[in-house]
């Protein structure tokens, strides 16, 4: 049972790049979010998911799409990518109140 | 609109002592959680405790608990015999129903470092 894989681990990108963070998730959990974590600022939440099909914006989707074609897969799409997306971000999954983390992605926006 | 406020961004405690780290939280809903979570220097974030809204009882797991004054809308982490492992950031963190989804929205942390 692996729990909530991320990949990569860290990544630099430039400015107008395009890339894709991978969530991956082996408890059958409905339940799927993209958060991004600033210095100061605590986590904030970028997308979420509450099913295969089902996605919505959080508070700060700006520049970011999601999908989730199956249960076990929630990536995070950069489509065009600027320096104040430089952040640590987390992917997590839940089933009732209790959200479990990946190891997070270390993202440099040059 | 849910808020969590972490007014302590620093705290120091001495080693097997006990420390409280405060969280105070707005939410015009009836029903909500409340979690802690720990964020040592290696990144990852770990969940420590929960506490329901229609919770009478405070939650405990192991050396921490959570000290829940619903009427003061407070949710402090009191952490009993400090250990140097305990060097880490804290979250206070709050869930409510939000379309269907449980939202959770995370206070800005207190660092906390343990003196030996």
């Amino acid at each position: 049972n692996a729990g909530v894989t991320q990949t990569p681990k860290f990544q630099v990108l430039k400015t107008g790049q395009s890339m894709t963070l991978q969530c991956a998730q082996d408890m059958n959990h409905e339940y799927m979010s993209w958060y991004r974590q600033d210095p100061g600022m605590g986590l904030r939440l970028i997308h979420y998911s509450v099913g295969a099909g089902i996605t919505d914006q959080g508070e700060v989707p700006n520049g970011y799409n999601v999908s989730r074609s199956t249960t076990e897969d929630f990536p995070l799409r950069l489509l065009s990518a600027a320096p104040s997306q430089t952040s640590v971000y987390f992917c997590a999954s839940s089933k009732g109140y209790e959200q479990y983390f990946g190891p997070g992605t270390r993202l440099t926006v040059t | 609109a849910q808020k969590i406020t972490q007014t302590q961004p620093g705290m120091f405690v001495q080693e097997k002592e006990a420390v409280t780290l405060d969280c105070t939280y707005d939410t015009s809903d009836q029903s909500y959680g409340l979690f802690w979570y720990k964020q040592p220097s290696s990144g990852e974030m770990i969940f420590l405790i929960y506490q329901g809204s229609y919770d009478e009882q405070n939650a405990t797991e192991g050396r921490y608990s959570l000290n829940f004054q619903k009427a003061r809308k407070s949710a402090n982490l009191v952490i009993s015999a400090s250990q140097l492992g305990d060097s880490a950031m804290y979250f206070c963190a709050m869930s409510a129903l939000w379309g269907g989804y449980q939202k959770v929205t995370f206070g800005t942390g207190t660092k906390l470092q343990v003196i030996p």
